[in-house]
């Protein structure tokens, strides 16, 4: 089946400090990565849209400026928090799907807790 | 490995009620997620499990069995709106969550 990998897996940094994660596709093409950011026991809340080689589409209320999105290859998409705070730790999921259509099925990621002390 | 099995998909009436299953083997057990997904949006959180039993939400009950590694969503009262993709997934013991495939849910009037 379609396995969607996350690296790291957790990552704890100061405050300030930038952090990348990574959300790869392993055994398909991904159109299309979705990256949502989840609290615990709520529903999962989409930060951003990104389609393999154009910019990512954030949501209302993200800033795109501290959520750096690249997918420069369908495989491949990362997050980057830039300047990261206390208030930004959180659980990070990343979705996968061929973008062939719009329900067409996501793969998830086992996610990245971040921590920023 | 690790692995969550559920049905590909599932039709059911209008006002019935609809038992989705999933079996799961994992390293290690945090917990059980129950999400729902309609195309095109965010899946949203319908339940969680830690301890064995049945947990009831309105329309909507969840149980888990540890021991035996399952757990069902139980949807009663039908509506045409529960037509989605109900996603189970499982905290494992590194607190990485594990996906099911997802079950794709028909409901007809």
């Amino acid at each position: 089946g379609a396995v969607v990998s996350q690296h790291p897996s957790w990552v704890i940094c100061k405050s300030g400090t930038s952090v990348k994660i990574e959300c790869r596709s392993l055994d398909f093409q991904a159109t299309t990565m979705f990256w949502y950011r989840q609290f615990p026991k709520q529903s999962l809340m989409l930060m951003a849209t990104s389609n393999e080689g154009s910019k990512a589409t954030y949501e209302q209320g993200v800033e795109k400026d501290k959520f750096l999105i690249n997918h420069a290859s369908l495989t491949l998409s990362t997050l980057t928090v830039t300047s990261a705070h206390p208030e930004d730790s959180s659980f990070y999921i990343c979705s996968a799907s061929t973008g062939l259509a719009d329900t067409d099925t996501q793969y998830f990621g086992p996610g990245t807790r971040l921590t920023v002390l | 490995g690790q692995n969550i099995d559920q049905p590909t998909e599932m039709t059911a009436t209008e006002g019935a009620i609809v038992q989705i299953n999933c079996t799961y083997q994992t390293s290690g057990f945090n917990g059980l997620f129950w999400y729902q997904q309609h195309a095109g949006e965010a899946p949203t959180f319908l339940s969680y499990n830690v301890l064995d039993g049945l947990e009831e939400k309105g329309r909507f009950s969840s149980f888990l069995s540890r021991s035996k590694g399952y757990s069902y969503l139980l949807l009663k009262e039908l509506q045409m709106k529960d037509s989605a993709s109900y996603l189970c997934a499982v905290l494992d013991s590194n607190y990485q969550l594990i996906w099911g495939a997802g079950t794709k849910l028909i409901i007809k009037p």
